[in-house]
């Protein structure tokens, strides 16, 4: 089974300022399969990014993913009011279990 | 616009079965495209998924779990079922459907519902 391990597990950042999360993989794993979701209080989470650094629709360019192999990163390049979430990665490597990571919670500083 | 609504019981009570069902609107369950898919969350915790299933009825279960689910789709009805047997308090969460795509991402998601198992 693959382990997806995030860091840090809390990021506290203003408003404007960039953001870099990490999704490292206890192997390595296909990008096509990697993605990443957002997640407010009381929501679900939405999809953000598939394939390790395609944008799903509707997501703004702010939001970028990128990696191979077991270290996968997703940035926001400046964060805005509603960007404070948690975020989680995930991949399927074609034979169950599909796994996500423990998730990195951006809250403001 | 797909949208994806879970129902079932909110209360169930420990060492029985647990059932939600997932009504897909917008879309078709009978597509060849996707698969469908329950995840869950604990309260406060992470994302778990359960497992998925395909039009045909095709499966892949998480196998932590594996002994205790079962997922069914009736396209019929446009719907697709979990069943989760012998629950415990450790199977309280937030429940969540969403329809799993060729490249195995979940999109879109149900809204969730929150099932507690307790006597």
């Amino acid at each position: 089974e693959i382990v997806l391990t995030q860091s840090p597990g809390t990021l506290s950042l203003s408003p404007g300022e960039r953001a870099t999360l990490s999704c490292r993989a206890s192997q390595s794993v296909t990008s096509s399969y990697l993605a990443w979701y957002q997640q407010k209080p009381g929501q679900a989470p939405r999809l953000l990014i598939y394939g390790a650094s395609s944008r799903a629709t509707g997501i703004p360019d702010r939001f970028s993913g990128s990696g191979s192999g077991t270290d996968f990163t997703l940035t926001i390049s400046r964060l805005e009011p509603e960007d404070f979430a948690i975020y989680y990665c995930q991949h399927y490597g074609g034979s169950p279990p599909l796994t996500f990571g423990g998730g990195t919670k951006v809250e403001i500083k | 616009q797909l949208q994806l609504q879970e129902s079932g019981p909110g209360l169930v009570k420990p060492s029985e079965t647990l059932s939600l069902t997932c009504t897909v609107s917008g879309g078709s369950v009978s597509s060849s495209s996707y698969y469908w898919g329950w995840i869950r969350q604990p309260p406060g915790k992470g994302l778990e998924w359960i497992g998925s299933i395909y039009y045909s009825g095709s499966t892949y279960y998480n196998p932590s779990l594996k002994s205790r689910v079962t997922i069914s789709v009736d396209t019929s009805k446009n719907q697709f079922s979990l069943k989760l047997s012998s629950v415990t308090a450790a199977d309280t969460a937030v429940y969540y459907c969403a329809r799993w795509g060729v490249l195995f991402w979940f999109d879109p998601w149900g809204q969730g519902t929150l099932v507690t198992v307790s006597s």
